[in-house]
């Protein structure tokens, strides 16, 4: 299958400090990446849609100037928590579908697990 | 709006046991269905995916059907292995184009003991 990769896969880093994760499809063009986030013991919710080329498309509740996504090319996608904060701890995964293999399937990335001090 | 409905767990069962893991979903339309499993530390990887009402996926011995009389997609396995332990997520995904969003059941974990 595809390979979606995502780094780092941890992240430690102070309170009010700026963290960039980023989100490559390896051996495919993602037009459309997405980003969720997953606190402990709970489902993954969708932060985000990252299209390639224009602005994204962010979910109710989710701050578009907290989570800066940027999707600059065909296989890749950042996602920067900007002035983090403890409650901002948590797994941030991203995802991406192939269009060679139709829009059934999505490739998850690893994870990034950010923990803010 | 869509949404899935899973069991809660934890589950913990013993190895070679017979799982079932339910899962019913609310939808508009025709929702294609998936199961994902997240390994510790890991992220999600696709499990089996059904696309249309009676289809059944199947993948490492688990399977699926899409049922869309009572909107269900229940995972089983005949018998389970200490490697199966893991969060299973059910999912939906609508439409078409590739753009649309997953709507995740909020997970099962499932704890298999040697």
């Amino acid at each position: 299958g595809a390979v979606v990769s995502q780094h780092p896969s941890r992240v430690i880093c102070k309170s009010g400090t700026s963290v960039k994760i980023e989100c490559r499809s390896l051996d495919f063009q993602a037009t459309t990446m997405f980003w969720y986030r997953q606190f402990p013991k709970q489902s993954l919710m969708l932060m985000a849609t990252s299209n390639e080329g224009s602005k994204a498309t962010y979910e109710q509740g989710v701050e578009k100037d907290k989570f800066l996504i940027n999707h600059a090319s065909l296989t890749l996608s950042t996602l920067t928590v900007t002035s983090a904060h403890p409650e901002d701890s948590s797994f941030y995964i991203c995802s991406a579908r192939n269009p060679g293999q139709g829009d059934t399937e999505a490739f998850f990335g690893q994870g990034t697990r950010l923990t803010v001090v | 709006g869509n949404s899935v409905t899973q069991m809660e767990g934890p589950v913990t069962l013993s190895e070679e046991a017979f799982l079932t893991i339910n899962c019913t979903y609310t939808a508009t339309g025709y929702p294609s269905l998936f199961w994902y499993v997240q390994y510790p530390g890991e992220g999600l990887q696709l499990l089996l995916k059904a696309t249309k009402a009676d289809d059944k996926g199947s993948n490492k011995g688990f399977e699926a059907t899409y049922r869309k009389e009572t909107t269900s997609f229940h995972l089983e396995k005949g018998s389970v292995q200490v490697s199966d332990s893991a969060v299973y997520f059910c999912a939906l995904s609508e439409g078409q184009g590739g753009s649309e969003k997953l709507v995740f059941g909020k997970g099962t974990k499932l704890t298999v003991n040697p």
